[in-house]
C-alpha cells in the first residue's frame, strides 16, 4: 500500500525553465509534507516543506503547493539550474504525537537540468 | 554545527554474517530515526527512537533491531544477512518529537552483502 506517490520517475527540463514535481498521497491523517533533495551515495537534503493549514509556501526558487482535497502537492523549481540535477523525494508526516517521527516517502523523481 | 554521522561509510558483509551500523544524531536531538533505501523499494522507514525508546517500527522482519543511548547516539544491527539486505542505510534526526520538524539525514551507510 503505497500511501505515497510520485508518479513520474523522471524529467529533463531545460536551464532556467520551470520544473514541476508531482506528489500524491492517499492517508487523510498526514498533515505535513517535505520535500527531499537527494544525490547517490548522499542523505537527502530538506529543501521546503508545507503544513496542512496552508496551500502555499515559498523559499527562493522553490514554492510548494498543496490542494488538500485532491490529495496532492506539487514542487516548484524557477528558474531551474544544472546544479538541481538529483532525486527529489515528496515525504508526508502525521503530526500525531504517539505516531513520533516517521516520513513516508514517495519513489522519487530524478530531475535533469540541461544546460 | 556538526550534523548527523553515520560510520561506517561503507561496509561489505557475507551472507549470513551481523553488521552493527553507528548514528550520532546532531547535538541537542533525541529523536533518531532509520531507514533503508534500495532500487526497487525507495525509502522505506525502520524505526525510531526517542530517549532511548523505540516508539515506531516499519515493516521489516526481526532480524533488524536497534536501540539508543543515553546521548541519544543510535546503533541499528542486521543479523543474519540476505542478499537483499544490500541497501543505503539512512539515519535522521530530530529535535522535535513527532511531526517530522527539523528532520537532518546523515550520508549513509553503503551495506553491501556478498
Amino acid at each position: 500500500d503505497q500511501q505515497v506517490k510520485q508518479n513520474s520517475p523522471s524529467l529533463s527540463v531545460q536551464e532556467g525553465r520551470i520544473s514541476i514535481l508531482n506528489c500524491d498521497y492517499t492517508n487523510s491523517m498526514f498533515d505535513y509534507f517535505l520535500w527531499y533533495k537527494k544525490y547517490p551515495a548522499e542523505g537527502p537534503t530538506f529543501l521546503i516543506s508545507i503544513s496542512s493549514i496552508k496551500d502555499k509556501n515559498e523559499d527562493g526558487r522553490f514554492t510548494v503547493f498543496l490542494n488538500k482535497s485532491a490529495k496532492h502537492l506539487s514542487l516548484h523549481i524557477v528558474p531551474s539550474q544544472p546544479g538541481d540535477s538529483a532525486v527529489y523525494f515528496c515525504a508526508a508526516s502525521a503530526r500525531i504525537k504517539a505516531a513520533g517521527n516517521k516520513l513516508t516517502f514517495g519513489g522519487g523523481t530524478r530531475v535533469l537540468v540541461k544546460p | 554545527k556538526a550534523g548527523v554521522t553515520q560510520t561506517p561509510r561503507y561496509l561489505i558483509k557475507t551472507r549470513g554474517q551481523q553488521v552493527t551500523l553507528s548514528c550520532s544524531p546532531i547535538s541537542g536531538h533525541r529523536s533518531v530515526s532509520w531507514y533503508q533505501q534500495t532500487p526497487g523499494q525507495g525509502l522505506q522507514f525502520l524505526f525510531e527512537y526517542f530517549s532511548e525508546t523505540q516508539r515506531n517500527k516499519g515493516n521489516f522482519p526481526g532480524r533488524f533491531s536497534g536501540r539508543q543511548f543515553s546521548n541519544s547516539r543510535s546503533e541499528m544491527n542486521v543479523s543474519t544477512l540476505e542478499l537483499g539486505d544490500s541497501a543505503l542505510y539512512l539515519c535522521a534526526s530530530s529535535f522535535s518529537p513527532t511531526g517530522g520538524y527539523g528532520y537532518t539525514f546523515g550520508s549513509g551507510t553503503r551495506l553491501t552483502v556478498v
